[in-house]
């Protein structure tokens, strides 16, 4: 079945440090890809995606890049700020007909100012 | 507009109630889920619904009985609950069971079993 290994936290970073949380995969098909955060206290948000090999989802400074040759989805961040102290879940949606989400076990950062 | 709604948010109950978790979704979505995070903050899927119809049960205990009384709604009825029962459950949709397309989470009901 489709699996999720992601980087175990937690990671502590100095303000307008550089971010990176690996996640790589194993999958049947073609799956898109996710990662989501989860700030204290609330549900999860979609932060970025990326459908298909070679595609980058953005969003809010985050980036991640869809690695089809090397099963991994990295996140990254130039310039992290306190207010992205979070748990960051990277997920792999339905394919090859295995019908759900997987989720890695979560990374959490902290931002220290 | 809230997209994804549970209630409660908190839950304190003791040993061997039986409770009920409510989860509405306003999205027009046909596929909606239970997740389990437990306090290492580990997600773990319980069930998913698609069109009212059960189509992911993993291994989970048959005191948990999730009911789909329409598309918008999936409950999650518990009994006899256990102190391993503690945790966060996060109800989720998504428009429908395709790659592409990602889930929104509600806000989670924290349970807490004395």
């Amino acid at each position: 079945g489709n699996s999720v290994t992601q980087m175990e936290g937690p990671v502590t970073l100095s303000e307008e440090a550089f971010l990176t949380i690996n996640c790589t995969y194993t999958a049947t098909g073609y799956p898109s890809l996710f990662w989501y955060v989860q700030y204290p206290g609330e549900g999860l948000q979609l932060l970025l995606k990326a459908t298909k090999a070679d595609d980058k989802g953005s969003n809010k400074g985050f980036e991640a890049t869809y690695r089809k040759e090397t099963t991994s989805f990295h996140l990254e961040k130039g310039s992290v700020q306190v207010s992205d102290s979070a748990v960051y879940f990277c997920a792999l949606g339905p394919s090859g007909g295995y019908q759900k989400v997987t989720f890695g076990i979560g990374t959490k950062l902290q931002v220290i100012p | 507009d809230t997209a994804v709604s549970q209630t409660p948010k908190y839950l304190v109950t003791q040993m061997g109630n039986d409770k009920s978790i409510k989860c509405e979704q306003n999205l027009g979505h046909d596929t909606m889920y239970w997740y389990k995070q437990d306090s290492k903050k580990f997600l773990k899927i319980m069930f998913s619904y698609n069109n009212k119809e059960l189509i992911i049960n993993e291994t989970v205990p048959n005191r948990f009985s999730p009911k789909s009384p329409d598309k918008a709604h999936l409950n999650l009825h518990i009994n006899s609950l256990e102190l391993g029962d503690s945790a966060v459950y996060f109800c989720a949709s998504s428009p429908k069971l395709t790659q592409n397309t990602e889930a929104f989470f509600g806000q989670g009901t924290r349970l807490t079993v004395v």
